[in-house]
């Protein structure tokens, strides 16, 4: 069963443009959110989580994402990209005992 | 950065033979996981551990199999290779006690690229 869907596999965006980067949840009673990054040839690394409490969660390097229970939306975003941003975002959600993630989004940066 | 280190880095190999991927961890975490990543799927889970001889299997398990005999390394065994492995692989680690693999965030190491010709 889909546990993380990612609505879009690329997004251009003009540098020092706004970005928003979806993702939709399967329903559960407890809801564990994380977006990843991956830069070029790199691991993964963490740029924020939702665990409880605020739904507004603030991240590494500017990003932010919204924890929307009533939609089951976990939507990352930044106001204003940089080159450097240039990556590949994943949204992961916590189920059973492990972490399963969507299938990621490319985030190309246009000058 | 977490103390993760995968062996090897590349790897190409034929069909047929059996391939080991070794993960090692120095932060004493229980949780330990492998992924693969293909394009157009993202990560997807193959096995993972929350500690010596406590392994389970992933959504995407056949044709692996795990072993952990100390904590500190985690091995993945392709018994027998097929082009369809080729894949770059990453070791994750968490620091969650068991139960809490859910919402621990994961430590990714740097991935090994494994190639079946």
């Amino acid at each position: 069963a889909q546990s993380v869907t990612q609505l879009d596999s690329q997004v251009p965006v003009f540098e020092e443009a706004p970005v928003e980067l979806r993702c939709n949840y399967s329903s559960s009673v407890s809801v564990y959110l994380f977006w990843y990054v991956q830069y070029p040839n790199q691991g993964l690394q963490l740029l924020l989580k939702y665990l409880s409490g605020s739904t507004l969660v603030k991240g590494i390097n500017g990003f932010e994402a919204e924890f929307n229970k009533s939609q089951t939306s976990f939507h990352l975003r930044k106001p204003s990209v940089h080159i450097s941003d240039t990556a590949e975002y994943f949204c992961a959600v916590g189920r059973d005992d492990k972490i399963i993630f969507g299938k990621g989004t490319r985030l190309h940066i246009l000058p | 950065d977490a103390g993760i280190t995968q062996s090897p880095r590349h790897k190409v190999t034929e069909t047929g033979t059996p391939v080991t991927l070794r993960c090692h961890q120095t932060e004493n975490h229980r949780y330990m996981y492998w992924y693969r990543q293909d394009p157009g799927h993202g990560l997807r889970l193959i096995h993972y551990s929350y500690g010596v001889k406590d392994t389970d299997k992933g959504e995407v398990s056949d044709g692996y199999s795990v072993s952990r005999s100390k904590t500190e390394d985690f091995l993945l065994t392709l018994e027998s290779a097929t082009s369809s492995q080729t894949s770059v692989y990453f070791c994750a680690i968490s620091e969650g006690n068991r139960g809490q693999g859910r919402n621990s965030p994961l430590h990714f190491g740097n991935g090994t690229r494994l190639t079946v010709t």
